[in-house]
């Protein structure tokens, strides 16, 4: 099972609103990444998590909150948002963190709409 | 220069065609090798991977490295009208947590 779920698949949330984003995988894998995409371009690295641990923040606003509370979960807490954070928010999971290869696997993504 | 540099296309070809989408790169540190594909409104589908220089052959896609040019390519054979989406070519230096993508290619197979 090579499957990353995220849910939601849509979110549309107002400027003053706290929402989160959910991410989970069972295919054991110790590292954890949430990309941002916008329309027409190539994903973002934001945060990983290796081994429940966070690892690299990519200078990400700290309005996006991650947080990893156990090797298959992965969360995104959102608190007030800009109009400009609208984007597709991916999950990804790969074996080890830092592992040659590091082939990483994505999930379909959260669509968020901030109004 | 960009670290990794793709054609955005768009590329449009008839079904049957052979298509070829490229990707050249600036550091030679980088030896691991992934193309994507993304369908529209979609999470990023891992097709195949490589490491350093050489073919790799699954189905009717082949991902070639060419580490001395700095050039990576995917060849789909048989193109078929399912294969439309945005391809991205990524890469990593090996033992680092980020993957740097390129731009993408948008291709359309025409029934």
């Amino acid at each position: 099972d090579t499957e990353v779920t995220q849910t939601p698949k849509h979110l549309v949330m107002g400027m003053t609103n706290k929402k989160s984003l959910k991410c989970e995988q069972h295919m054991g894998h110790r590292a954890m990444y949430w990309y941002k995409q916008k329309a027409k371009k190539p994903p973002e690295l934001m945060f990983v998590y290796s081994y429940e641990k966070l690892s690299i923040n990519e200078s990400v606003p700290s309005r996006f909150s991650p947080e990893c509370p156990n090797s298959s979960l992965l969360n995104l807490h959102l608190h007030a948002l800009q109009p400009e954070d609208s984007a597709l928010y991916l999950c990804a999971s790969s074996l080890l963190s830092g592992a040659p290869g590091n082939e990483q696997f994505f999930g379909p993504g959260t669509r968020l709409t901030v109004l | 220069q960009k670290e990794v540099e793709q054609d955005p296309g768009p590329l449009s070809v008839p079904e049957g065609a052979i298509v070829s989408l490229n990707c050249t790169y600036s550091n030679s540190a980088f030896q691991y090798f992934m193309w994507y594909r993304q369908y529209s409104r979609k999470g990023p589908e891992l097709l195949m991977y490589t490491y350093s220089s050489g073919n790799k052959e699954d189905g009717r896609f082949t991902a070639q490295v060419d580490k001395s040019s700095k050039y990576i390519s995917l060849f789909i054979r048989d193109s078929q009208p399912s294969d439309s989406a945005t391809y991205l070519c990524a890469m990593s230096r090996g033992g680092s947590e980020k993957l740097v993508f390129g731009k993408g290619t948008k291709l359309t197979v025409n029934p």
